[in-house]
């Protein structure tokens, strides 16, 4: 079973930020955070990890509580082309790279 | 950037039939996957290998098959399939244990 829960679906509109929040209240002490999505008829696509600071990569920010048992992920700036399923995974390195992918959470970006 | 190419998009396939999915990857990564996706199910990791010639079962292996002959490529065999095999197959790669993993856009087979 995921480690993580997410809301099934948001929304949000053109231009603004997209704040998808995760759930992971049970996570360990070496296990990171990592987010991926995926867009209908593609693979999932890698956006950001981290274990306790905040990320912020080219693609989105990644905030992670200071207890460890949330975070979130930061769009700045959506697109139409962001619309997509959002993946976030706790992961501690273990069973050789088996990442559990959960639900997810389905991102519309509206214009 | 990582390439991970499957070589096929789209594939249909006789029940009984022996089914060849490949997946090559360009950067050389150890570890390389295989997952299936369904509705409702989400990625559900069938093998995966971390060095040539060595494999790993996942959580659902039966009915299926690996081979890992070279580094860049990671195939998956089916080897009689069956109408509940049709799913979304998904090849990923990775270099070391914490990085990120690197997906196929995917094989999508249908078993009739």
């Amino acid at each position: 079973d995921a480690k993580t829960t997410q809301p099934p679906s948001m929304d949000c509109a053109e231009g603004r930020a997209a704040n998808l929040p995760c759930n992971h209240s049970t996570i360990s002490g070496n296990e990171y955070v990592y987010w991926y999505r995926q867009i209908h008829s593609q693979g999932p696509q890698y956006i950001i990890h981290g274990l306790k600071n905040n990320e912020t990569n080219e693609m989105a920010s990644l905030i992670i509580t200071e207890d460890r048992k949330s975070s979130t992920l930061i769009l700045p700036h959506a697109t139409l082309r962001d619309t997509a399923v959002y993946y976030c995974i706790v992961f501690n390195g273990g069973s050789q790279g088996n990442l559990i992918f959960g639900k997810g959470t389905k991102l519309s970006v509206k214009p | 950037d990582v390439k991970v190419t499957q070589s096929s998009r789209y594939l249909v396939k006789r029940t009984g039939e022996k089914v060849f999915l490949e997946c090559v990857q360009d950067m050389d990564h150890e570890n390389m996957f295989w997952y299936r996706q369904d509705p409702g199910l989400g990625l559900r990791l069938i093998y995966f290998s971390y060095d040539v010639k060595m494999k790993e079962k996942g959580d659902i292996p039966e009915g299926y098959s690996v081979s890992r002959e070279k580094k860049e490529r990671f195939s998956l065999i089916l080897e009689s399939a069956s109408t509940n095999q049709t799913s979304m197959y998904l090849c990923a790669s990775m270099q070391g244990i914490l990085s990120p993993l690197h997906f196929g856009n995917g094989t999508r087979l249908t078993v009739t």
